[in-house]
This record gives structure tokens, sequence and C-alpha cells, in this order.
């Protein structure tokens, strides 16, 4: 199974700040690379796929970059929104495999 | 949009059905998956259905195989988990998911709500 693992696990910043995630695939996966949102209580919303791609109606402050095993999501100017849990996920081989997390909190 | 439903409160070792309805888009082009959450843990997939031009074939995470099975009906844009031989660790809040395919994989572009399957006694 190719393991994701993301860095850090949780994060504070303030409104305004530009904010990096990091996600490792144990092996390369090109771009076959997404990364979601999800609120407390709420289901995971999708932002990027094809690591550097933006799902619809997605606001261009977040932005993804990588392929092979290094992918960063950046979010700039957070927004009150912003603060949530991200995961990133591959899709190029099964199972398909979710990173721990990375929990964005207000400063 | 999708919605969710038959999550409920079971014993280990039981059964339950999930369904989830979809609506809005073209249900048979999509690929459709299922994700579940464990309470205060990540996302883990649980398994996919490929659509009808690749033979409704599907994928299991190895943790459920053999105990559940994923279904579609394509004529009721409906998405089924079929759940067996329940156990405690399965409990979870279970998400179906559609794929789309823009660029070569099929990846999640939309989910429902989720529902919630706990297996106590």
């Amino acid at each position: 199974d190719i393991q994701m693992t993301q860095s850090p696990s949780s994060l504070s910043a303030s409104v305004g700040d530009r904010v990096t995630i990091t996600c490792r695939a144990s092996q390369g996966i090109n771009t076959y690379l997404a990364w979601f949102q999800q609120k407390p209580g709420k289901a995971p919303k999708s932002l990027i796929y094809a690591a550097s791609s933006l799902q619809s109606v997605v606001p261009s402050r977040f932005s993804g970059s990588g392929s092979g095993t290094d992918f960063t999501l950046t979010i700039s100017n957070l927004q009150p929104e912003d603060f949530a849990t991200y995961y990133c996920q591959q899709y190029k081989t099964y199972p398909l495999t979710f990173g721990g997390g990375t929990k964005l909190e207000i400063k | 949009q999708l919605v969710e439903s038959g999550g409920d409160l079971v014993q280990p070792g039981g059964s339950l059905r999930l369904s989830c309805a979809a609506s809005g888009f073209t249900f048979s082009d999509h690929y459709m998956d299922w994700v579940r959450q464990a309470p205060g843990k990540g996302l883990e997939w649980v398994g996919r259905i490929r659509n009808k031009a690749n033979s409704y074939t599907t994928e299991y995470a190895a943790s459920v195989r053999g105990r559940f099975t994923i279904s579609r009906d394509d004529s009721r844009n409906s998405l089924f988990l079929q759940m067996n031989s329940l156990r405690t660790e399965d409990t979870a809040v279970y998400y179906c998911a559609r794929a789309s395919s823009y660029s070569g994989g099929w990846d999640f572009d939309f989910w429902g709500q989720g529902t919630l399957v706990t297996a106590s006694s």
C-alpha cells in the first residue's frame, strides 16, 4: 500500500497569513494526488485534483504543486472560513489512501 | 447531490445496507466510492464500483474485503453498500463520493453528507 504522510499534523495561523501543508507518498504517484478540506461535523470538500488543478468554485487562494512523491498545498491570504482539517489522497493505486490530516487552527 | 441513508445501531456480527441517492448529474457516467471516518479519526477509503463502460467492477480495502459489497442501480441513480459481519471497528460515518476522470485518473469531486453506522452491543 502507498503510505501518505502529511506535515505538520496541526498548524496555527492568522487571517491573512500564507500557509503550506506538505504531503509525501511512500512511492511515486505521478500527479495522482488530491486535496480535501473538512470542517467539524461536515463532509469533506474536494479542493484540488491532479496535484495542482482546482475543482470548480474553489477560490484561487488555494494552490497545489508537486509530482512523484512530494506535494504541497498552499493557502494564501487565509480567510476565517479556511480554518479546517486538510487531507491529501493518492488515487494512482489501489487501495486508495489518505494522509492523516492537518488541522489548521486560528492563532 | 448525494444523499446517504441507512445508518443505524447494529450489534457486532450483524448486517446493514447503506444507500446513496444521486441527483443532478449523469450518475451512470461516474465511478462511485464509499469512504468512512471513525469518530475523531481520519478518512479511510472503503471501496469503489466502476461504471457500466468498465463493467461495474469493484475494488475494496483489505479491511472490508469479503464482508462488504458495493453495488449500484443506474436506473435508480443509486449506490449501495451491503455490510455483513460488522465489527466494532466498522463504527464510522460513511460517505458516498462521486469520482470523475479529468486527468487520466478517477478522483473524488463530490461527497454526500454521510450516514452514521454504530456497531456495538
